[in-house]
């Protein structure tokens, strides 16, 4: 069974630029998570999809994060435009639908730095 | 408000030493699980154990073994004849109840970095 795929593995970008993130999750995987982890740190939420639709985007910073599933499968993680507190691992994460506290299966990560 | 406590920041041990991780939680919830994951180098984030609140068994995985005590909100994590290979970082993560919009809402401690040294 393939993992979750997440591209790219790192990016380096200037201040103020944009960058994007993609995810395939596992297949069948009906919840889809990203999460911010900065060096040192535990990985934090930042938005969590139910097929396409969104159940906690609680600690998004919407002025300057989007994210979709279109059609609730693969998923873009977008930063507009980027600051250098931004630096930081951005882990995708899937799950199968459960009542109770699922099981998160994890992409390797994209690594960006902000310059 | 639910929080996860890993105190250990770093470990290091020689192989073959014993090595427990703390981990300490927080929820109000009646209705929880608790997790262990590990980050090798190569980041992703790979999951070890999930226990439920109503679950107190410990449970021994191979060279694994966790402590899962309620009265002490704590699920600590031994590792046995500690190997090379179990160098990373690992993470004590909480599912609990979303407050507002319902469902379970994971969160995860800081994490703590263990050394294996030859």
């Amino acid at each position: 069974e393939a993992g979750v795929a997440q591209s790219p593995r790192y990016k380096i970008i200037e201040k103020r630029q944009s960058v994007a993130f993609w995810c395939n999750p596992i297949s069948g995987h009906a919840t889809l998570y990203w999460y911010q982890q900065i060096l040192g740190q535990g990985p934090k939420l930042l938005i969590q999809f139910q097929n396409n639709g969104v159940v906690d985007d609680s600690q998004l910073p919407k002025d300057r994060f989007s994210a979709e599933r279109l059609k609730g499968v693969d998923s873009t993680l977008k930063i507009q435009p980027a600051k250098l507190e931004d630096s930081a691992v951005y882990l995708c994460a899937s799950s199968p639908l459960a009542s109770g506290g699922p099981i998160q299966y994890f992409g390797a990560g994209t690594r960006l730095s902000v310059l | 408000a639910q929080k996860v406590t890993q105190a250990q920041t770093e470990i290091s041990v020689v192989e073959k030493e014993d090595v427990t991780l703390d981990c300490v939680y927080e929820t109000r919830d009646t209705t929880y699980y608790l997790f262990w994951y590990k980050q090798p180098p190569s980041g992703e984030l790979v999951f070890l154990i999930r226990r439920n609140s109503f679950d107190e068994q410990n449970e021994i995985s191979g060279r694994y073994s966790w402590n899962f005590q309620k009265s002490t909100s704590s699920f600590n994590f031994t590792i046995t004849a500690s190997q090379v290979v179990d160098s990373a970082v690992y993470f004590c993560a909480l599912s609990g109840s979303r407050e507002n919009t319902g469902g379970f809402k994971t969160i995860f401690g800081a994490g703590t970095r263990l050394f294996v040294k030859a």
